[in-house]
């Protein structure tokens, strides 16, 4: 079975420095990989995908992540972080049907 | 498009009641997910429908969760003789094919009190 794994489960920022988040899955085959990002008290919604297309795969909000298959990581990236980033993020990997979640990582962005 | 919807946002109730959560997925979505999640965790599968068939469920769907999909459009959860482990947020997202985006809705917040 699939699996995701998150460093660090919080991550704190200051506003305007860069966001790093990281992400591990275990795979025999070349998954879909996901981002997504929660707020407080609502749903999830996609940042970006991973389906093979591209290596370095741009989403919303500024936010980009490269796959590196050598090293199984697919590491969520923003230059400059805004007040606004501050959630829940989560990667996830296709399994092959449904969606395997990691832990998720909290992120805070200091002022 | 108006999006995953559910309902209701939040349900409180006590300890041995039946509970039931409604999850409408985005119109011609054919695939429909139930996943939990509980405080500082990520979402756990517990089941999903292709149309109407059910064709995975979870571990962690015991004998006291049922989910259907009867007309291929709407979903239920029904969740009876509840218990304090199963307070969590529950979510539901669609897909219009296997492996495409899923798309969450806003999620249902149960308490067992």
């Amino acid at each position: 079975a699939q699996s995701v794994t998150q460093l660090g489960s919080h991550v704190s920022v200051s506003e305007g420095a860069l966001v790093l988040l990281r992400c591990n899955y275990s795979s025999s085959v070349p998954p879909y990989l996901f981002w997504y990002v929660q707020y407080p008290n609502q749903g999830l919604q996609l940042l970006l995908k991973y389906t093979s297309a591209a290596t370095l795969v741009k989403g919303i909000n500024g936010f980009e992540a490269e796959f590196k298959k050598s090293e199984t990581s697919f590491h969520l990236t923003k230059p400059s972080a805004h007040m606004s980033d501050a959630a829940e993020y989560f990667c996830a990997v296709s399994d092959p049907d449904k969606v395997i979640f990691g832990p998720g990582t909290s992120l805070s962005v200091i002022p | 498009d108006t999006g995953v919807s559910q309902d209701p946002r939040h349900k409180i109730t006590k300890r041995g009641q039946n509970v039931t959560f409604r999850c409408d997925p985005i119109s011609e979505h054919n695939r429909l997910y139930w996943y939990r999640q509980t405080l500082g965790q990520g979402p756990e599968f517990l089941t999903y429908f292709q149309n109407e068939a059910q064709l995975e469920k979870s571990r962690l769907l015991s004998d006291r969760f049922s989910a259907e999909r009867p007309k291929g459009s709407f979903s239920t959860l029904e969740i009876q003789r509840t218990e304090q482990g199963d307070s969590a947020m529950y979510l539901c997202a669609s897909s219009l094919i296997p492996q495409e985006t899923q798309y969450f809705g806003p999620g249902t917040r149960l308490l067992v009190l």
